[in-house]
């Protein structure tokens, strides 16, 4: 059965500073990967996904991942934060083994210190 | 061009009750999931329609129900109301192409409080 694992629970960062926000997952198969962003009170909104090709995969907001077959992972990246940038961020898998649906990991609360 | 919509966006209900959930797709779409977001949890996925009927359904008692109309909306259904079914619900669209992923859209969610 998949798994999706989303290693830090909160990353706390400064405004204009790097940030990794991390994913792996567990699955046999080939996958298609996805992050989603949610803002306080809001629904889910997609950030970036990788279906095939590339495996650096360039998003919204100026977020990037990439995916890596070998690690099993497919971790999030953004150069410079914002304030704005502050939200809740949610790694999702899907593939044949799950009938397309969505497993998703419990989330990462990104917090931006001015 | 409206996005997925649900309705109500709040709901507060006592143990024992009924409610019912009610979402409006993308536009175009023609397949709607329903998942359960607790409190800092992800999102679990409860079940998929498609053509009127549930095609595929999580890990969830049968007091999780749902319905979707010929123009494609759909109902959620929980009965029995426990206190651990307090949480976001989340209504997505997409549209099937066949047997592979199908990107999903996801509204505002309703937030259920069970007292």
């Amino acid at each position: 059965a998949q798994s999706v694992t989303q290693l830090d629970s909160q990353v706390p960062v400064f405004e204009e500073a790097p940030v990794e926000l991390r994913c792996n997952y567990s699955s046999s198969v080939s996958v298609y990967l996805f992050w989603y962003v949610q803002y306080p009170n809001q629904g889910l909104q997609l950030l970036l996904k990788y279906l095939s090709g590339s495996t650096l995969v360039k998003g919204i907001n100026g977020f990037e991942a990439e995916f890596n077959k070998s690690q099993t992972s497919f971790h999030l990246r953004k150069p410079s934060v914002h304030i704005s940038d502050t939200a809740e961020y949610f790694c999702a898998v899907s593939a044949l083994d799950s009938n397309y649906q969505l497993i998703w990991g419990a989330g990462t609360k990104l917090i931006i210190k001015p | 061009d409206a996005g997925v919509t649900q309705s109500p966006t709040h709901l507060i209900k006592t143990r024992g009750q009924q409610v019912t959930l009610r979402c409006s797709p993308k536009s175009g779409h023609d397949t709607v999931s329903w998942y359960q977001q607790a409190l800092g949890q992800g999102p679990q996925f409860i079940f998929q329609y498609y053509e009127e009927e549930e095609r595929q359904r999580g890990n969830f008692p049968d007091r999780f129900s749902g319905h979707q109309f010929p123009n494609y909306s759909s109902e959620l259904n929980v009965n029995a109301l426990l206190l651990g079914d307090s949480a976001l619900y989340l209504c997505a669209s997409s549209l099937d192409r066949g047997e592979s992923y199908n990107e999903q859209f996801f509204g505002p969610g309703t937030r259920l409080t069970v007292l």
